[in-house]
């Protein structure tokens, strides 16, 4: 079956711009995650939906960032205001439900200029 | 704080050898484990997991070692082939305390040689 599938692949955008990146998870999962990577850094851990209950938000960098999930499917990650340290992999991953094997989508390349 | 390390950042190995990568972590609470593998411009791929009442888990050429006293896990790749040059992440969580997100090393950039 399908993946985890995240858009746009690549996106570069000037500093100061918001920018918003999507994730389609795997049908049926109810959990999902955000996390970056820096060049030459570990995957950061930065928020988590399962199902209704309220996100683990507590690896947001800042109030720049924000995250949501519609209808407990599709996620939009929004970065306001980005800075060029925003630059970064972005992955989404998914799990059938909480403590569960995530599996990753390919990531959002984003460059801040 | 890095919770979780990989300090080898490289590791090259021959074909047919065996891989051995390593890891550790400085959290007790952490009670399940994962290997990931990474090729360039694709996410993490999962390759296999442990939860800490286990001490190894095995699937074909992977196996993974639990070292709870130690805080040391490690993946070994037997025999290593070319197609296993990859970066190789391990993860932590603690979803017996309610703690689902993952805690990633650095990873380690494998390259089997031919």
């Amino acid at each position: 079956g399908a993946g985890v599938s995240q858009s746009p692949s690549n996106k570069v955008t000037e500093k100061g711009k918001d920018v918003e990146l999507r994730c389609d998870p795997i049908s049926g999962h109810t959990a999902l995650y955000w996390y970056r990577q820096s060049l030459g850094q570990g995957l950061e851990f930065l928020i988590y939906f399962q199902g209704n209950s309220a996100p683990d938000k507590s690896g947001l960098p800042s109030d720049r960032f924000s995250a949501e999930r519609t209808g407990g499917s599709v996620s939009t990650l929004t970065i306001q205001r980005t800075q060029q340290e925003d630059s970064a992999v972005y992955l989404c991953a998914s799990s059938p439900g909480s403590g569960e094997t995530q599996y990753f989508g390919p990531g959002t390349r984003l460059l801040v200029l | 704080d890095q919770q979780v390390k990989q300090n080898s950042p490289s590791l090259s190995v021959q074909e047919g050898r065996i891989s051995i990568l390593n890891c550790d972590y400085t959290n007790s609470m952490f009670d399940y484990f994962l290997w990931y593998k990474k090729y360039p411009a694709e996410g993490p791929t999962f390759l296999i997991s442990i939860s800490s009442i286990k001490d190894k888990n095995e699937d074909g050429r992977f196996t993974v070692f639990l070292n709870k006293s130690a805080k040391h896990l490690s993946l070994h790749i037997v025999p290593s082939q070319p197609g296993d040059s990859a970066v190789y992440f391990c993860a932590a969580s603690a979803p017996k305390s309610g703690t689902y997100k993952y805690i990633f090393g650095t990873g380690t950039r494998l390259k089997v040689l031919a």
